[in-house]
């Protein structure tokens, strides 16, 4: 069975940094990509960034460009994102998602929630 | 950036009922469409992909349509799980992109 499961969120202060993690079963990790999306509360999907199988490849949306980091340790089946400069409109629930461009099988986290405030 | 526009924003209709949502894209997609149905406090779910493809265990009251710059989803018959929030994503190019959501509630 396919699980991720995300860790790591929690309430950080405005400028503050939290690193995310997405420990993936159930399949072979390092031959996926992955993506991180978000969802603040109330509102829409977010696409956040993404990362080839072999992470020689990144990707991100411009509101987190230069901010944030995507990275992953095929060893250990774990995606993460690195988050920096935090602001308040970061605050949202992160998903992982296991990313196909055309698949019938698509894989995404619970969610972690990530709230900054002060 | 790709945008798309969906609608209605909100749907309301009863048990049984047919409906139709929306996904208008602001340049062509060829057919890398996907249909999402999000449930309060749950991840999202793949209903759709490739625009008319039923993604694995969904059933066939579900059904996608277009290319190009429109796509339709079309629930033929609501149960009462399928209300809740449908999103269009774009897979054709970099950044991925969502729709805005259509929210379908009991009328």
């Amino acid at each position: 069975e396919v699980q991720l499961v995300e860790s790591g969120g929690g309430l950080v202060q405005p400028g503050g940094s939290l690193r995310l993690s997405c420990a993936a079963s159930g399949f072979t990790f390092r031959t996926y990509w992955m993506n991180w999306v978000r969802q603040a509360p109330g509102k829409g999907l977010v696409w956040v960034s993404r990362i080839n199988s072999d992470g020689s490849s990144t990707g991100y949306a411009d509101s987190v460009k230069g901010r944030f980091t995507i990275s992953r340790d095929n060893a250990k089946n774990t995606l993460y994102l690195q988050m920096n400069s935090l602001r308040a409109e970061d605050t949202a629930v992160y998903y992982c998602e296991r990313y196909q461009q055309s698949s019938s099988e698509d894989y995404w986290g619970q969610g972690t929630l990530v709230t900054v405030s002060s | 950036e790709i945008v798309l526009t969906q609608s209605p924003a909100t749907l309301s209709l009863s048990p049984g009922e047919r409906a139709t949502l929306s996904c208008r894209a602001s340049q062509s997609l060829s057919s890398y469409l996907a249909w999402y149905r999000q449930k309060p406090g749950q991840a999202p779910r793949l209903l759709i992909y490739d625009a008319s493809n039923r993604a694995t265990g969904i059933p066939a009251r579900f059904s996608g349509s277009g290319s190009g710059t429109d796509f339709t989803l079309t629930i033929t018959s609501l149960e009462p799980e399928d209300f809740a929030v449908y999103y269009c994503q774009q897979r054709s190019n970099w950044p991925l992109t969502f729709g805005g959501g259509t929210k379908v509630e009991i009328k």
